[in-house]
């Protein structure tokens, strides 16, 4: 069976600080993956997505990032956090189209 | 742009009775796709239900339904004998058939359901 994984669950940042999540995918091959954000109050905002390795599409200009180094793992990343970055950020993935299958997520509080 | 409503920020229910969720779309285009996800206290969202715009027949999932109205763009969600595990955060999304991987969320409904 599939699983999703997502990492760190929690993490706390200081303003300006580097920032790197990870997902990684486990029992399929060639997954669309994607990168969503939740605010406070708010519904779920597409950040990033990729349909095979190296192609990233982005959905919202900002200050994050997204790599895919390989099939099966994808990479959000910022330079120089800022408060605003601060929400829930879950992973998902996809091999049926229009079935998505959501990680953990990761709690981020930037201070 | 297609936006997503979710009109009521907060729904209780009692535990086996029948609780509606609604939900409003804005689009433009003729094909798409409907969805509703749970996302409980774990944070990780589940998919209840979905529906195709070109089936006029509602879709249906145990004690999950829909009321599928593409002429009003509304597309309600039923849950019938509520259980206390249905708890949890509700999303209404919204995708294009045209090709766009971009699911656009409403910004949810947050159901109790008292025992």
């Amino acid at each position: 069976s599939q699983t999703i994984h997502q990492w760190p669950a929690t993490l706390v940042q200081p303003v300006g600080s580097p920032l790197s999540l990870e997902c990684t995918v486990e029992g399929t091959s060639n997954p669309n993956l994607y990168w969503y954000r939740q605010a406070a109050g708010r519904g779920l905002q597409l950040l990033f997505y990729s349909v095979g390795i190296g192609q990233i599409s982005s959905e919202v200009p900002q200050n994050l990032s997204a790599s895919r180094p390989q099939d099966r793992q994808f990479i959000l990343s910022s330079k120089k956090l800022l408060l605003s970055d601060s929400g829930f950020y879950l992973c998902a993935w996809s091999r049926v189209p229009l079935v998505l299958s959501f990680g953990s997520g990761t709690r981020l509080t930037v201070v | 742009a297609q936006t997503v409503t979710q009109s009521q920020p907060e729904m209780s229910v009692q535990e086996a009775e029948t609780v509606t969720l609604s939900c409003t779309y804005d689009t433009s285009e003729s094909d798409y796709y409907l969805f509703w996800y749970k996302q409980p206290p774990s944070r990780q969202m589940i998919l209840v239900i979905r529906q195709e715009a070109y089936k006029q027949q509602n879709a249906t999932e145990n004690r999950f339904s829909v009321n599928f109205q593409k002429a009003a763009k509304s597309f309600s969600l039923k849950i019938s004998d509520s259980q206390l595990g249905d708890a949890a955060m509700y999303f209404c999304a919204y995708r294009s058939a045209g090709g766009s991987e971009k699911l656009v969320f409403g910004k949810g409904t947050k159901l109790t359901v008292n025992p």
